[in-house]
């Protein structure tokens, strides 16, 4: 049972080029998202999916892309780098985002992306 | 303002003293409230949780506790170590739609000095 995983742990971009950061688990998990970490700006959600085939916008969603193919897979698409994108990226399962009594995230390792 | 406010940013103490984290969140639906502490370089990890059913919960050194009349909950870590030293995040489910997503606190850093 590995959890969440997430791939790369490093990356750096140039400016306007586009990636996809991946995030699996293995735990059957309906909920899963994606936040970005900043220095003194907490766990900032971008996009959230509540089940295959649903994804739904956070609070900082702009630049980046989602899709929900598969209960597992939850990956994460910038399609034109900025500076601004520069942050460590966390992908999180939770078992439901509807029961809320079992809505323990659990976090994958994390994704430092640096963008010049 | 911000769905789950957390208070303070910054938190120093010396080893052996008490540490005090609160939060307060907007939406009265809300009813599961966890803490994650997150180690440098590290993934936030759950340390301790609650739900609105009950007003406090202890764990060895660590406590929360929770008014839902006022919307707030704290975390109490009692004879601090230097382990301790990271940053927490309270979370509470705020309702969305039909669902209920997980939002989280600014962080605190704590500091827990030798």
């Amino acid at each position: 049972n590995a959890g969440v995983t997430q791939t790369p742990k490093f990356q750096v971009l140039k400016t306007g080029q586009s990636m996809t950061l991946q995030c699996a688990q293995d735990m059957n998990h309906e909920y899963m998202s994606w936040y970005r970490q900043d220095p003194g700006m907490g766990l900032r959600l971008i996009h959230y999916s509540v089940g295959a085939g649903i994804t739904d916008q956070g609070e900082v969603p702009n630049g980046y892309n989602v899709s929900r193919s598969t209960t597992e897979d939850f990956p994460l698409r910038l399609l034109s780098a900025a500076p601004s994108q520069t942050s460590v990226y966390f992908c999180a399962s939770s078992y439901s985002g509807l029961a809320v009594a079992k809505n323990i995230q659990y976090f994958g390792a994390g994704t430092r992306l640096s963008v010049l | 303002g911000e769905n789950v406010e957390q208070h303070p940013s910054t938190l120093s103490v010396q080893e052996g003293d008490s540490a005090v984290i609160k939060c307060t969140y907007s939406d009265s639906a809300s009813n599961y409230f966890p803490w994650y502490k997150q180690e440098l370089g590290k993934r936030p990890q759950l340390i301790i949780d609650i739900r609105s059913n009950v007003g406090e919960k202890k764990d060895q050194r660590i406590a929360v506790t929770l008014n839902k009349t006022a919307k707030h909950f704290s975390l109490h870590i009692t004879e601090t170590q230097p382990e301790d030293s990271a940053v927490y995040f309270c979370a509470a489910s705020i309702r969305s739609g039909g669902s209920y997503i997980p939002t989280f606190g600014r962080g605190t850093s704590l500091i827990v000095h030798p």
